[in-house]
């Protein structure tokens, strides 16, 4: 079992629909990341937790430390959002960084 | 634009070759990050410096190595390479270590082993 397990996998969604994406781990973290990563392979740094919630524009961020999980949220989504979003854990000290597989997000008209 | 830069952007080069990879972090920035991503391994974390320092290390081969230089720049070097080595070399910078501050990404660069 990965440490850091996201779902869904794929997701296609249309226009304007709310989104969520789920990620949760298996290790005590320091830290929390979401990247997003653009079909021609770019990746963005969308947020970084530690508690809480976040909010950045239609994007939306939340992890609850005691569950061991966190999720993406898309408000009114629409086709530039698609894009594979990575969640990241930080563990201990050392910077260990753990990643997640993926979910591949695509946003049709 | 992140401010992280990287070179070359692509590279293609035959197996058992070496080739060094360069990064460039943001200005102010202190720790750089490697990042490898395969078709079938998704993004792997390899190693990362700080202030000039190894800081931590990830899933980095004994082939490969880094360094991170006085004026903050930073080279993964890459030998004997062999097919499964190609993939895309992220680097990332932020301005200090630890898993509580944001990193940024540079454009990569597309590692092809023939």
């Amino acid at each position: 079992k990965n440490e850091v397990e996201q779902s869904p996998q794929n997701l296609t969604a249309q226009e304007g629909e709310f989104i969520t994406i789920n990620c949760s781990y298996s290790v005590g973290i320091s830290a929390l990341h979401w990247l997003q990563q653009h079909p021609g392979g770019g990746i963005v740094s969308l947020f970084m937790l530690s508690s809480g919630k976040k909010k950045h524009g239609r994007l939306i961020a939340t992890i609850n430390i005691q569950e061991k999980h966190s999720s993406l949220h898309i408000t009114a989504s629409h086709p530039r959002d698609s894009a594979v979003y990575i969640c990241v854990v930080n563990t201990g000290t050392a910077s260990k960084l753990t990643f997640g597989t993926g979910t591949r997000l695509q946003v049709t008209l | 634009d992140s401010g992280v830069t990287q070179t070359p952007k692509h590279l293609i080069t035959a197996t058992g070759q070496r080739v060094t990879l360069r990064c460039s972090p943001r200005s102010g920035d202190l720790s750089v990050y490697w990042y490898q991503q395969s078709l079938d391994q998704g993004l792997q974390f390899l190693i990362q410096y700080y202030n000039g320092e190894e800081r931590a290390k990830g899933n980095i081969l004994e082939r490969f190595s880094a360094q991170q230089f006085p004026d903050l720049h930073s080279e993964l070097n890459l030998s004997s390479l062999e097919l499964g080595d190609s993939a895309l070399y992220f680097c990332a910078s932020s301005v200090a270590p630890g898993g509580q501050y944001e990193q940024y990404f540079g454009p990569g660069t597309r590692l092809t082993v023939t």
